[in-house]
């Protein structure tokens, strides 16, 4: 099993729609939790810190489900700037290795 | 610039040949990891250097690749005898501090081995 598995996509939606991306992880012992966005062709940046009480920023919302050992974002209205590679980042236990998952790509559509 | 700068951008070489690529972090900043992506694919951890510490080498996926961080600052990823399983795009990223979980990333450098 993967340490960090994400559905590749892509999700293909409307402007305006709502989307929600999951992550699983396979160490519960994992204490870091991140999600970044990797435009085209692009390097990776992050978007959000992922906090266990849930944390929101403007359109986007993050969520941490430990006994399940998945995260999640939520991104609502979307636009079409949204459109890139949505990264799940989850720390190695014990340690700031950080593992990237493969990615989500979203493409919102006018 | 005040970036995370790569080079070279772009390097053409042969399977067998040696290749050095080259990562200069943001100043101030005391980690500093490499990853490299495939086509199409997610980032695959190669290692990162915190501080003085004792690097975390664990993702350098063979003994044909090293990694050195010189005075805390530039770092040198070298991959010797390239095959061409080695192409992929070389991801440097820095941080201030590696607890922060907020990597600024370079603009990479792109292998080809032909």
């Amino acid at each position: 099993r993967k340490e960090v598995e994400q559905d590749p996509g892509p999700f293909n939606v409307p402007e305006g729609a709502t989307v929600a991306f999951n992550c699983t992880y396979s160490n519960s012992a994992s204490q870091s939790f991140f999600w970044y966005r990797q435009d085209c062709r692009k390097e990776p940046k992050l978007l959000m810190s992922v906090y266990s009480s849930g944390n929101e920023d403007g359109r986007f919302t993050a969520q941490l489900n430990r006994a399940s050992q998945y995260i999640s974002l939520l991104i609502r209205d979307s636009k079409l700037s949204d459109s890139a590679t949505y990264l799940c980042v989850v720390n190695g236990v014990g340690t700031y290795k950080y593992i990237f998952g493969t990615g989500t790509r979203l493409k919102v559509l006018a | 610039g005040a970036g995370v700068s790569q080079s070279p951008s772009n390097k053409v070489t042969e399977k067998g040949k040696d290749v050095e690529l080259r990562c200069d972090p943001i100043s101030g900043h005391t980690a500093l990891y490499w990853y490299r992506q495939s086509l199409g694919q997610g980032l695959e951890f190669l290692i990162y250097f915190q501080g003085n510490s004792a690097p975390d080498k664990s993702g350098l996926p063979s003994d044909r690749f090293s990694a050195e961080r010189t005075g805390g600052s530039v770092s040198t990823l070298t991959i010797q005898r390239t095959q061409q399983e080695d192409s992929a795009v070389y991801l440097c990223a820095s941080s201030f501090n590696a607890n922060t979980g907020e990597l600024f990333f370079g603009e990479g450098s792109r292998l080809t081995v032909l």
